[in-house]
């Protein structure tokens, strides 16, 4: 079945180093993709999209590059800081909300 | 603070019963999407609104239902509880775009 799956459960890295989070995904109709945070105890908030047409998408200290070809996508958060900490998640969208899926999520813990 | 509100913030009940949840999206989005996320299943997509119709359903059980007022607040029904209901149920709103989305705190349904 359609699945957005991610590497590594848990990623701990020093403050000031980059970060960099994957996500693997099975439906090669996906043609957007988001990248969401989640703090503990909050709701899940809009980081960075990317559309397939892309394969990279730079914002404020986060870069998202996608690889169609192997259908994989990673977050790139430079210089990670303290309040980085938190589960990070991938979506695929296909057709819009008809066909999305959620990965499972990465939690990051940024070592001060 | 996204701007979404959602109520109750935690819900203790029974199998079998039934429970409304509350969300009052943004000022002025007409979109609300909700979202169930339980430890072993991520996050997922349950129901779109717009403006009062339905407008995208993903993996939403029958025994689930929502609606959209005039108001444009939304209220999800679960009814038929069980246990494997149990999860933190969101509601997100957007006034257009699927990146647009803000999600609100989210309400604990713990069903015994």
């Amino acid at each position: 079945g359609e699945n957005v799956g991610l590497h590594l459960p848990t990623l701990s890295v020093q403050e000031g180093d980059n970060s960099i989070i994957n996500c693997a995904y099975s439906n090669s109709a996906s043609d957007y993709f988001i990248w969401y945070k989640q703090e503990s105890g909050k709701g899940p908030q809009f980081i960075i999209d990317i559309r397939s047409n892309m394969d990279k998408r730079q914002g404020q200290r986060v870069t998202v590059l996608l690889n169609k070809t192997v259908k994989h996508l990673s977050l790139q958060i430079a210089a990670t800081q303290p309040g980085d900490s938190a589960v990070y998640f991938c979506a695929g969208y296909s057709g819009g909300y008809q066909k999305v899926t959620f990965g499972i999520g990465t939690k990051l813990q940024v070592i001060p | 603070d996204s701007g979404v509100t959602q109520t109750p913030k935690h819900l203790i009940t029974a199998t079998g019963q039934r429970v409304t949840l509350r969300c009052s999206p943004r000022s002025g989005d007409l979109s609300v999407y909700w979202y169930q996320q339980s430890l072993d299943q991520g996050l997922q997509f349950l129901i779109q609104y717009y403006n009062g119709e339905e407008r995208a359903k993903g993996n939403i059980l029958e025994r689930f239902s929502a609606q959209q007022f005039p108001d444009l607040h939304s209220e999800l029904n679960l009814s038929s509880l069980e246990l494997g209901d149990s999860a933190l149920y969101f509601c997100a709103s957007s006034g257009g775009a699927v990146n647009e989305q803000f999600f609100g705190p989210g309400t604990r349904l713990t069903v015994l």
